[in-house]
């Protein structure tokens, strides 16, 4: 089945930095990639997400690349403010179910 | 209709003592998955539903756990003889035929067996 792996775990940054994080899959026949952000106590909300036909696309500062060779793809954060502090999860899925990374949790310090 | 929805919130339960859930989906939504959340970790994936039939369950299903759709629109996951390692956030989801049409979790029942 399917195996996703994120990191880094954690990661801290300043205010208008940007944040990269990276996630890798293990089946071929995964075609969507969704990214969601989880604040305390709260459910995960989708933040952005691509399919296997993109190799990228982006939203305001949010941006996701995806390599399907390297079954590889990744989260970009320009310009992060302190609101984006949260834990992000990557996940893969094909015509099923949604398998999800382990998270990383973001500090945006002001 | 204001999304996926799932009762109790919270739910404290001694050892030992059996424990349901339910999740009320997005209404035309056909999918319905279940998933536990440990602090820190990611959603591990435990059943999905396509209507009403149970399409696959996760390993981590075990024995004592069950979930059933039977009208394909509400769900229930059951967990008989809870143990303390069983205290998690349980999520549901709901979307339409495929993970990418429309995938909207619920907030979560959170379980805690003491």
């Amino acid at each position: 089945g399917e195996n996703v792996e994120q990191h880094p775990s954690t990661l801290s940054v300043q205010e208008g930095d940007s944040a990269v994080i990276k996630c890798t899959y293990s089946d071929s026949a995964s075609n969507y990639f969704p990214w969601y952000k989880q604040e305390l106590g709260k459910r995960p909300q989708l933040i952005i997400d691509i399919r296997s036909n993109v190799g990228e696309k982006k939203d305001q500062r949010i941006a996701v690349t995806l390599n399907k060779t390297a079954k590889h793809f990744s989260l970009h954060i320009t310009e992060t403010q302190p609101e984006d502090s949260a834990v992000y999860f990557c996940a893969a899925s094909g015509f099923q179910k949604l398998v999800f990374g382990t998270g990383t949790r973001l500090l945006v310090s002001p | 209709d204001t999304g996926v929805s799932q009762n109790p919130r919270h739910k404290i339960t001694k050892r030992g003592q059996n424990v349901t859930f339910r999740c009320d989906p997005i209404s035309e939504h056909n999918r319905l998955y279940w998933y536990r959340q440990t602090l820190g970790q990611g959603p591990e994936f435990l059943t999905y539903f396509q209507n009403e039939a149970q399409l696959e369950k996760s390993r981590l299903l075990s024995d004592r756990f069950s979930a059933e759709r039977p009208k394909g629109s509400f769900s229930t996951l059951e967990i008989q003889r809870t143990e303390q390692g069983d205290s998690a956030m349980y999520l549901c989801a709901s979307s339409l035929s495929g993970p990418s049409l429309g995938y909207t979790f619920g907030s979560g029942t959170r379980l805690t067996v003491v």
